[in-house]
């Protein structure tokens, strides 16, 4: 375990379904990430809250849904997706903005939209 | 021009070989340089972070960093089969949003 733990690790879901992703972290970090994955690609970062405030939205479409109720943790709200939205969603967390030590990344949610 | 460039790969290297991996980045603010490691359906893991130009070794592992060349490269020494990954190089920049901007990876194969 990394001190970023995410649940749950696998989701499948219908099109018409709402499900949230949720990513916990322990280790006293002030910033949380969300990154997509999709298969062969690279990173995608999605959204930045920093000091539980967001300061990134990568243009994102607005059926994901971030929610950061304070600096532990982080959800994803998810709600009429798309099967190109099936990826690896990862959360990280860092302290002073990763500068010194990076991201630490969860184990990720392997998510299929069917 | 990408933020943090890398080869694709794949790269193959025979087992008890060194692997060289290669990273570019375009901005001179850059402070932090990181390598991490992801092995398929996994998530990425660090391995390294270097900040000074020159080497820093950890094990196996020798992080490489040219300022001057805007370039940081890693060595695997003695390559292992479990080794088999993909490397992503990590550059920390500092600016009005500072933040880590990942490359894309080198995908590693490590054949016996």
């Amino acid at each position: 375990e990394t001190g970023v733990t995410q649940t749950p690790r696998h989701l499948v879901m219908g099109m018409t379904n709402k499900k949230s992703l949720k990513c916990e972290q322990h280790l006293g970090h002030n910033a949380m990430y969300w990154y997509k994955q999709s298969a062969k690609k690279p990173l995608e970062l999605m959204f930045v809250y920093s000091l539980e405030e967001r300061v990134e939205n990568n243009s994102v479409p607005s059926r994901f849904s971030p929610e950061c109720p304070n600096s532990s943790h982080l959800f994803l709200h998810l709600h009429t997706l798309q099967p190109e939205d099936s990826a690896l969603y990862l959360c990280a967390s860092s302290q002073e903005e990763g500068r010194v030590y990076g991201y630490t990344f969860g184990s990720g949610t392997r998510l299929t939209v069917v | 021009q990408k933020e943090v460039e890398q080869n694709s790969g794949p790269l193959s290297v025979p087992e008890g070989a060194i692997a060289s991996l290669n990273c570019t980045y375009s901005d001179r603010g850059s402070q932090s340089f990181f390598w991490y490691r992801q092995y398929s359906g996994k998530s990425p893991e660090l391995i390294m972070f270097i900040y000074s130009n020159g080497d820093k070794e950890d094990g196996r592992f020798t992080a490489q960093l040219n300022k001057a060349s805007q370039y940081v490269s890693l060595l695997i020494r003695d390559s292992q089969p479990s080794d088999s990954a993909t490397y992503l190089c990590a550059v920390y920049i500092y600016s009005s949003a500072s933040k880590i901007i990942f490359g894309s990876g080198t995908r590693l194969s490590i054949r016996p």
